[in-house]
């Protein structure tokens, strides 16, 4: 793995959508993945993508990959409350994952 | 996935003195890993630990330092020794699912938030 980069923080309205992006340098990756992480607990396993995919959906989630690019996203739809987090991006090309720095993000009324 | 159990969840520990954090986990698995996590920052792989074998070490994480056992497939041991106030961080155990199937993804114990004063 090589490089991931996110941006720090994000602030949303509650009802809104979320959008979370990433960059990575290693073309090699084959898996790009998405944790959410909540304050003093461990990392949650949200969604996960196959770089021969461009885009996944699972019910409030969205993936997005532009390989090209090498652009991930994840749109959170109806952002709640309980929404409120560090989001990281990760890639692996074999089974060590390299991690962005996490996007916390937060949800006001 | 797999349901990992990691102890201690916290600690405060004296400089020079070394810290044992256990991995259990509920099924047997093949791959193992050691992340820390330093205060605001993101994760940083320490090590795979191997069945049987040495564990394999990233690039600035030495074995005297951070010792690992894995003595089977359902447990590995990481030790922080003679630590430093730099050592305070969260340390992560993370298991390979292994199925590269519709569920594949690497799951993360709790977390050990240790402080070392």
């Amino acid at each position: 793995g090589e490089d991931v980069e996110q941006s720090l923080f994000l602030s949303v309205r509650e009802g809104d959508s979320s959008v979370i992006n990433c960059t990575y340098t290693d073309s090699s990756s084959t898996y790009l993945y998405w944790y959410k992480q909540e304050p003093g607990a461990g990392l949650q396993l949200l969604t996960y993508i196959f770089s021969n995919m461009d885009m996944k959906q699972d019910q409030r989630l969205t993936v997005l990959l532009n390989k090209k690019d090498k652009h991930l996203s994840l749109r959170i739809a109806d952002t709640q409350t309980g929404d409120s987090a560090i989001y990281f991006c990760a890639e692996t090309d074999d089974y060590k994952l390299s991690f962005g720095a996490g996007t916390t993000v937060t949800v006001r009324a | 996935s797999a349901v990992i159990s990691q102890k201690p969840s916290r600690d405060i520990c004296q400089r020079g003195t070394s810290l044992t954090i256990q991995c259990q986990v509920d099924s047997q698995v093949t791959m193992m890993f050691w992340y820390r996590q330093q205060p605001g920052q993101s994760l940083t792989l320490i090590a795979t630990a191997n069945q049987g074998s040495e564990a394999t070490y990233e690039s600035g994480f030495v074995i005297d330092k951070f010792p690992i056992s894995r003595p089977n497939l359902t447990f590995s041991t990481l030790t922080v020794s003679n630590m430093s106030p730099e050592d305070s961080s969260i340390y992560l155990c993370s298991v390979g699912d292994g199925n590269r199937g519709s569920n594949y993804g690497y799951t993360f114990g709790s977390g050990t938030r240790l402080t070392v004063v």
